[in-house]
């Protein structure tokens, strides 16, 4: 069974420029998450869909927006980019909206010069 | 706010040497705790779900524990393939959400 996969692997984009972030859950699940992981601080929530809906967001602004397709795959858009957006960005999918487990993809790494 | 502490954040041993990770949480109400396990620049890997006090898991040489405030990764005759960064995270009552430590990075000398 193929895992979550995300793409691009790496990006690089200049300050002020958008970025896009793509993922596919593993098949069957329709909820997907996104996580952002910078140097020193972890794993931070940013946000769930599920079924096409946005269901919880994390306290990021809104410059970072997604949206979830009729296939269940993500997509992340973080806009007017900030040297402090460097991060890898990690995907997550579950079974459904009350299933707990998580499983993540191998993420990918963005750096803002 | 839902908060989850890891000690210790690194950890050498030996292989062979059996220790134990510590993840403490305060959580509004806890649907459930869960284990991973990340290699460098890669996605965490899940490891175990912990529902209740009480409750244990174990997985070859991992086992995980969870009490009220607090849940231990007990490894046992660690390999140096047993080297990576073991999250630790919790789920509220807020659906989606995992709230994550900052991690114990072990390193295991063969």
């Amino acid at each position: 069974e193929a895992g979550v996969t995300q793409s691009p692997t790496h990006l690089i984009k200049t300050r002020g420029q958008q970025a896009t972030l793509r993922c596919s859950p593993i098949s069957g699940h329709t909820s997907v998450y996104w996580y952002q992981q910078a140097l020193g601080l972890g794993l931070q929530f940013l946000l769930w869909y599920d079924e096409g809906e946005e269901r919880n967001r994390g306290n990021f602004p809104p410059r970072f927006s997604g949206r979830q397709f009729p296939n269940y795959s993500s997509e992340l858009n973080v806009n007017a980019l900030e040297l402090e957006d460097s991060a890898l960005y990690l995907c997550a999918s579950s079974l459904d909206g009350s299933t707990d487990t998580q499983y993540f993809g191998p993420g990918t790494r963005l750096t803002v010069l | 706010e839902d908060q989850v502490t890891q000690s210790p954040e690194a950890l050498r041993l030996q292989e062979g040497e059996s220790s134990s990770l510590n993840c403490s949480y305060t959580v509004s109400g806890l649907r459930g705790l869960f284990w991973y396990r990340q290699d460098p620049g890669k996605g965490p890997e899940f490891l175990f779900t912990l529902y209740s006090a009480g409750e244990e898991k174990e997985k070859e040489r991992l086992k995980a524990t969870l009490t009220k405030k607090e849940s231990f990764l007990h490894i046992t005759a660690p390999k140096p393939e047993d080297s990576a960064t073991y999250l630790c995270a919790v789920q509220a009552l807020v659906f989606g959400k995992l709230v994550f430590g900052k991690g114990t990075k072990l390193t295991v000398n063969p």
